[in-house]
This record gives C-alpha cells, structure tokens and sequence, in this order.
C-alpha cells in the first residue's frame, strides 16, 4: 500500500530563515507527489506538484520540492520564511490512475518575529 | 474563476442526529471528492465521483454515510445518525480529469462538531 511520512508535525523557524518540510514516501511504482498547505478556516492550497518530469519542482510564494528517487523523499524548502508562511503544510502522494490521494499527518510551519 | 463552495461552514448537533453537507465543484470539473479531516490528522478520502458515477467509495462507513450527485454537478453528503466520532473537517475538492493525475481544488470546508 501506498504511504507518506512527513517526519515532523511542527517545525519552528523565525522570519527570513530557512524553511525544511520534510517527506518520504513508500513506492513500488513510480509516484505522483504534490504539497498542500492549508492556512487556517482556509480549503487546501496547491503549492506544487511533481508528475515525472523535472525532479526539482518550484511552485508558489517561493517554495520548491526535491524528487530523490533513491531515497524516496520529497522535501518543501523556501530560502527565506515569511510569517504569512505559518501553516499546516501536507505531504501527498498518488500513483496515478484511479488510486487515491493518500495524505501525510501534516506539519504545522511556525514562524517568529 | 469560482472555487469549489461548501456549505454550511459550522455545523453543531447531537449525536444521532442526521445532517447534510453540500458542495458545488469548480464549473466543468467532471470529478468531486469529499474527504473527511479529523483534528490533527490528514484528510481522509470518503468518497469520489466521475461525473455522477462513484469511482471508489472504499472508506464510506456506508452504515451511516451516503452521498450522492445526481446530474454530475454539485453533491450532498449526508450522516445519519451521527456519532461522537464524525466530528471533523469535510472537504469537497474537484478536478478537471483523473488522468494524468490532475490538481485537485479544494472547498473551505464544514466543521461538524457532535456534542
């Protein structure tokens, strides 16, 4: 079955630095992975999306994700963290098909002054 | 462009008691989703729709759920009766085609609480 780890439920950064997410997933084909993030009383965002083409995807406000095939991670960074970046972000993976999307637990994005 | 609309966006009642949640798809999306998000968790496929037909409903407690979409456009979601344990987020999103996978577009949700 398929499955997604997001190895952190909350990840505290101060404003300007730094942003790791980071996401593995289980794989016995080749996977269609996507980040959400989802801000409060707000739907679900799409952040970006990787579909087999290039592994080093960018998406919006800045952020991008990393498909590594050999250690089956996908991991968000954003070179510099802004407030409006506190969020829950989610990890999601599909194998295309009818199969379903099949959520992480999701990781809270805290972020200082 | 209109997003997905749910409504309502807060509903609170007793346990046993029935409710329904509707959800409007982004004009022209063929497919319709609902997911249920449990506090801390993330979201939960119920159910899914191609058109008016259902894809997979795998994970609908069919004992107690049931959702439809007649004419392949907007779908209601129905608990009947409710327990403790449906108190979650639920999610309507939508998409243009199911291949390849596509974006899916999600509504703002319904908060059921069941006291």
């Amino acid at each position: 079955a398929q499955s997604v780890t997001q190895l952190d439920s909350h990840v505290s950064v101060s404003e300007g630095t730094p942003v790791l997410l980071r996401c593995n997933y289980s794989s016995s084909y080749s996977p269609s992975l996507f980040w959400y993030v989802q801000h409060p009383n707000k739907g679900l965002q799409l952040l970006l999306k990787y579909t087999s083409a290039a592994t080093l995807v960018k998406g919006i406000n800045g952020f991008e994700a990393e498909f590594k095939k050999s250690e089956t991670s996908f991991h968000l960074t954003k070179p510099s963290a802004h407030m409006s970046d506190a969020a829950e972000y989610f990890c999601v993976v599909t194998w295309g098909g009818y199969s379903t999307l099949t959520f992480g637990k999701g990781t809270m994005l805290l972020v200082s002054p | 462009e209109a997003g997905v609309a749910q409504s309502p966006r807060y509903k609170i009642i007793e346990k046993r008691q029935s409710v329904a949640f509707w959800c409007n798809p982004i004009s022209g999306h063929a497919t319709l989703y609902w997911y249920q998000q449990i506090l801390g968790q993330g979201p939960k496929l119920l159910i899914q729709f191609q058109n008016n037909g259902v894809v997979d409903d795998s994970q609908l407690p069919k004992d107690r759920f049931s959702a439809e979409r007649l004419k392949g456009v907007d779908s209601t979601l129905k608990i009947q009766p409710a327990k403790l344990e449906d108190s979650a987020v639920y999610l309507c999103a939508s998409s243009n085609d199911r291949f390849p996978p596509d974006t899916q577009y999600f509504g703002p949700g319904t908060r059921l609480t069941v006291l």
